[in-house]
Formats: structure tokens, sequence, C-alpha cells
């Protein structure tokens, strides 16, 4: 069974500071990894994926993350963040066959003048 | 590329009576959709899974009967809320994909539903 874990429902930071969201996960085989951003009464956007290439992966917005096996973590960061970043953040992880999607209880991030 | 769209966007409707909520992929054929449920300031919790001319997957817990999903094509697929109650009330999100394990899912923009 899969299951994700995103340390920190809300995280605040300063316009211009280091955005650092926190993804932990867990599965039997090797996972696909997203993350998505979902503005208020909006539906989700792909930030970027990971699937099985590169373990450093860029994503739109300045955004990119980082898999690192040995940690099973899948953070996501963003080095200075701007007042229209502020919104809700799911890491997701996919296994196997039928692409199911596994979501994290969300990160709501707040950026601060 | 890859656009999902929903319809209608926000419904209100008396206790009783049935919803019908359509999940279009726009610009690419969907060989999977996926309904969400989501509640206030909670994350997203699968609801079922369909593939184009085959019967929906549900997931533990949630009612076929209640929540009936039709994937006609593979570009369209409904959630049908049959008899709602005011405990349905909810944003329900679609998702679709090409193919494949790990395609990326694209989200529709949601449904908020209310049920007086």
């Amino acid at each position: 069974a899969q299951s994700v874990t995103q340390l920190g429902s809300h995280v605040s930071v300063s316009e211009g500071a280091l955005v650092l969201l926190r993804c932990n996960y867990s599965s039997s085989v090797p996972p696909y990894l997203f993350w998505y951003v979902q503005y208020p009464n909006q539906g989700l956007q792909l930030l970027l994926k990971y699937t099985s290439a590169a373990t450093l992966v860029k994503g739109i917005n300045g955004f990119e993350a980082e898999f690192k096996k040995s940690e099973t973590s899948f953070h996501l960061t963003k080095p200075s963040a701007h007042m229209s970043d502020a919104a809700e953040y799911f890491c997701a992880v996919s296994e196997g066959a039928g692409n199911m999607l596994t979501f994290g209880g969300g990160t709501r991030l707040m950026v601060k003048p | 590329g890859a656009v999902v769209s929903q319809h209608p966007s926000w419904v209100i409707c008396k206790s009783g009576t049935s919803v019908k909520i359509e999940c279009r992929s726009l610009d690419f054929q969907a060989t999977t959709m996926f309904w969400y449920r989501q509640f206030p300031k909670q994350s997203l919790m699968l609801m079922a899974t369909s593939n184009e001319g085959s019967k929906a997957t549900y997931e533990q817990g949630v009612e076929k009967d209640k929540f009936l999903i039709n994937h006609a094509s593979l570009t369209l697929s409904t959630l049908t809320v049959t008899s709602a109650h005011p405990e349905d009330s909810s944003f329900y999100i679609c998702s679709a994909s090409r193919q494949g394990p790990g395609d990326t899912q694209y989200f529709g923009p949601g449904t908020r539903l209310t049920v007086l």
C-alpha cells in the first residue's frame, strides 16, 4: 500500500524567502511522485512529477523537487517566494497499473509581504 | 494541452433530488477518469476510477448506488449524485489521464455541490 505524509499543514514564509514543503512517501514499488497546487475554489494544477528519470525535477513557476530514495522524500522547494505562491499544495504518489493517486493531507502556504 | 472541464461549476439543489456533474477532457482522449471528493480544508479522497466502456471501480465506503458514474466515451465521464442529502454537500473534482502507470492526471476545476 502507498501513503503520503506532508509535514506541516500550514507553512508561512516572507516574500522573497525560501519555500520548503515536505513530503514523505511509502511505496512497495518504485513510485511516481507528483506535486499539485490548488488555488481557492479551483481544481488542481500539476507543478511537477518524478517518473524515475532525473532525481531533481524542475516544474512550473520556479518550483523544483528532489527525489531521495534513501529518505523516501520528495520535498518541494522554491528559492524565492512570491505573493502569488500562496495556495494549497498537495504531494501525491502513484504506483503500478491504473495510476491511482494517493494524496497527502496538503500544506497551506502563506506568504507574508 | 491537457485541459479538463467540469460542468456545472456550482450547483445548489433540494434534498432528495439528483444532480449530474460532467467531466470532459477537451483536447485529449482519456483512458481513465477519476472522481474525487474534497471537504473544506482537507485533502482529496478518491471516490472511484472509471475506464471508458467499463464499470467504475469504487473505493471502499463509497456507495455505488448513490454515486453513479458513467464513462461513455474517451472524453466524457459523468457523476450523478442520486437522492442528494445535505451531507453530500462537498467539492467534487474529476481528473483524466491518457494511459499507463504514472501518467499524469489532469484535473478539472471542480464542482461545488450544496444540498439544502
